[in-house]
């Protein structure tokens, strides 16, 4: 299993500003994803985080919006850009175990942009 | 559009009562995982399903995959209020390992 933490856990921001959320792994993993929730839904998948490159995005999020780094195998960070109302989520990061069977979810970032 | 549709949305019901819920697609997957996400926590993983027709319980929740390797179902007995959570069915992680979620059913259980 993977334990993740993730930072901060929750916040407030003004509309305008940007938020940079991290995300911590006990271990190396090759695969970690970027999700989103929002308020009553499901999970949609944001991007996944490469390392040492660019990160794929899913259609419907853009780079610019939500630039992702990825600089080392155990951490990776998410910033959510000129924020407003509307990007009020929780936003998780995921990571596979070694056998690609199972996804470990970090506890979310309640962002709420007023 | 959503690989997956799971029905229904929500369920609220009193402790000791059974349910099923349901997570269905026209496109036929490999494997399929059930997720549960209590209330302020990341999803965690139940089951994997990979053979049409395969149950598997774990404990009080029996889970199914259709023999067509289209659907599947997750049956409760006996709800809890710790039962209480978000259910979520996404088609195991391809070699990409990506997930891509149904929408999920919200279970409420009332002591």
């Amino acid at each position: 299993s993977a334990v993740i933490s993730q930072k901060p856990s929750r916040d407030i921001c003004q509309r305008g500003t940007s938020l940079t959320i991290q995300c911590q792994v006990d271990s190396q993993v090759t695969m970690m994803f970027w999700y989103r929730q929002q308020p009553g839904q499901s999970l949609t998948l944001i991007a996944t985080a490469n390392q040492g490159s660019e990160a794929t995005y899913e259609s419907g999020f853009v780079i610019d919006k939500f630039p992702i780094s990825r600089p080392n195998l155990t951490f990776s960070t998410l910033t959510v850009s000129n924020m407003s109302p509307e990007d009020s989520s929780i936003y998780l990061c995921s990571v596979l175990n070694f056998e690609n069977t199972e996804a470990f979810f970090g506890q979310g970032t309640r962002l709420t942009v007023v | 559009t959503q690989l997956l549709e799971q029905s229904p949305q929500f369920l609220s019901i009193q402790e000791g009562e059974n349910l099923t819920v349901y997570c269905n697609s026209s496109s036929v997957f490999s494997s399929l995982q059930w997720y549960r996400q209590e209330p302020g926590e990341g999803p965690v993983l139940l089951v994997t399903v990979v053979t049409g027709g395969e149950v598997k319980k774990l404990k009080r929740l029996t889970f199914q995959f259709g023999d067509a390797r289209k659907d599947s179902s997750l049956h409760i007995t006996a709800a809890q209020p710790g039962d209480t959570g978000l259910y979520l069915c996404a088609p195991g992680s391809s070699n990409t390992g990506k997930l891509i979620f149904g929408q999920g059913t919200t279970l409420q259980v009332k002591p």
